[in-house]
């Protein structure tokens, strides 16, 4: 099983600043099978980036995906509001899917 | 509209059944492989279950350990998960999603809530 730590738990930032949000695998993950979802409280996940850097319809231009191997990295360019959630990822590569503990990005 | 709708939550009783329905609309159902993911409260994603469009391929997270069996009707374009001998631990909120791709999930429901309690 690939496990996916994420880092930090809590990013605490103001809106207009970047962030970083980082995913790594104990594991290579085949392809750069990673997504990265966000999920509001009381709200269902959202995918947001697919295969490590491919944005989702509808996805603004803020958010970008990168990495691949062990290491990803979501960014968000400038931080809007609506931002403020919990950001998971996921591998996809091999079975079982596995997603990350989540990274907290919260209004400073 | 394109949507998927989970029901079937409830509170039960350690070591009762419970069987979870997602019903789908507005995609071609039996073209995508769909997967139950869970959410233990204030706990992060975790996958239960997975089944290929055709029903050819199954897998299940190690901890179902034979309890949970994953099905779909393609004419009713419906999704289920039959839960057995439920425990504590199983209590979450229930989300089913549809696969696009290379694999990834790109719809979601809003989930159904199981409390496994006595």
């Amino acid at each position: 099983e690939i496990v996916l730590t994420q880092s930090p738990g809590t990013l605490s930032l103001s809106p207009g600043e970047r962030a970083t949000l980082s995913c790594r695998a104990s594991q290579s993950v085949s392809s750069s099978y990673l997504a990265w979802y966000q999920q509001k409280a009381g709200q269902a996940p959202r995918l947001l980036i697919y295969d490590a850097s491919s944005r989702a319809t509808g996805i603004p231009d803020r958010f970008s995906g990168s990495g691949s191997g062990t290491d990803f990295t979501l960014t968000i360019s400038r931080l809007e509001p609506e931002d403020f959630a919990v950001y998971y990822c996921q591998q996809y590569g091999s079975s079982p899917w596995t997603f990350g503990q989540g990274t907290k990005v919260e209004i400073k | 509209e394109v949507q998927l709708v989970e029901s079937g939550g409830d509170l039960v009783q350690p070591g009762r059944s419970l069987r979870l329905s997602c019903a789908a609309s507005g995609f071609t159902f039996d073209h995508y492989a769909m997967h139950w993911v869970r959410q233990a409260p204030g706990k992060g994603l975790e996958w239960v279950s997975g089944i290929t469009g055709n029903s050819g391929k199954i897998g299940y997270a190690d901890f179902v350990m034979g309890r949970f069996t994953i099905s779909r009707d393609n004419a009713k374009t419906s999704l289920y998960l039959q839960m057995n001998s439920l425990r504590a631990e199983d209590t979450a909120l229930y989300f089913c999603a549809k696969v696009a791709g290379t694999g990834y999930f790109d719809l979601w429901g809003r989930g159904t809530l199981v409390t496994v309690s006595s």
